[in-house]
């Protein structure tokens, strides 16, 4: 079956250190994944994309790896702060090829938590 | 910078009640999404829309479930008669044309708690 899955255990780490967030998805080939945070109560807001040839994207303090051999995606954020405490998500669209303005498929979200 | 907008926050409802939540997408996107999350659940896809009609729509949106571009700026949905189930945060979600890469914007969120 085709699933998306996210570490389901909070992570919580101290200011300053890289918090890394993990998604694995089995029986999608998707052309791209996608970053999303979720803070409670509101609708997520995109942060990153990255395209299934490229390894890895960057933008600011927030970096993304693809790997479509492991079909894995790492998510980091360096510099930790508490106002990154949030709930994190990925998603991808499940067509293949490419279907413009697909439907998105969500993780669980992995909820990260940064103490001063 | 333009964002998508949510009317109302928060719907109370009784069991059997139509409900209808309103969107404004961003104004140059022309591609539109309603997703729901149940508390503590994943956010799940219920449907999308282009070009005035339904492209995609999952098991969820079955009969009781409709949407309507009635205008040139808003996006409804209706659930025709409610269920306690179908309490959760319902987000609308919009893309831009163009761009091959469909990241979406989504929406604060409506609130539904049905009773």
């Amino acid at each position: 079956s085709q699933k998306i899955e996210q570490n389901s255990e909070a992570l919580n780490i101290q200011e300053g250190k890289t918090a890394t967030l993990t998604c694995n998805y089995t029986n999608y080939s998707p052309a791209y994944l996608q970053w999303y945070r979720q803070d409670p109560g509101r609708g997520p807001v995109f942060l990153l994309l990255i395209r299934e040839n490229e390894k890895e994207k960057r933008k600011e303090r927030l970096k993304v790896t693809f790997d479509t051999t492991l079909k894995q995606s790492l998510f980091h954020i360096t510099a930790s702060q508490p106002a990154d405490s949030a709930t994190y998500l990925c998603a991808l669209d499940p067509s293949y090829p490419y279907n413009q303005g697909g439907k998105l498929i969500f993780g669980q979200g992995t909820e990260l938590s940064v103490k001063p | 910078e333009p964002e998508v907008t949510q009317t109302p926050s928060h719907q109370v409802t009784q069991m059997g009640q139509e409900v209808i939540l309103r969107c404004v997408p961003i104004s140059n996107h022309l591609y539109f999404y309603w997703y729901r999350q149940i508390l503590g659940q994943k956010v799940e896809f219920l449907v999308s829309f282009y070009n005035n009609e339904i492209s995609e729509k999952s098991e969820i949106f079955d009969d009781q479930f409709s949407v309507e571009r009635p205008d040139g700026s808003n996006f409804t949905l209706k659930i025709r008669s409610t269920k306690l189930e179908d309490s959760a945060m319902y987000f609308c979600a919009s893309t831009s044309p163009g761009r091959n890469t469909n990241e979406q914007y989504f929406g604060p969120g409506t609130r539904l708690t049905v009773t």
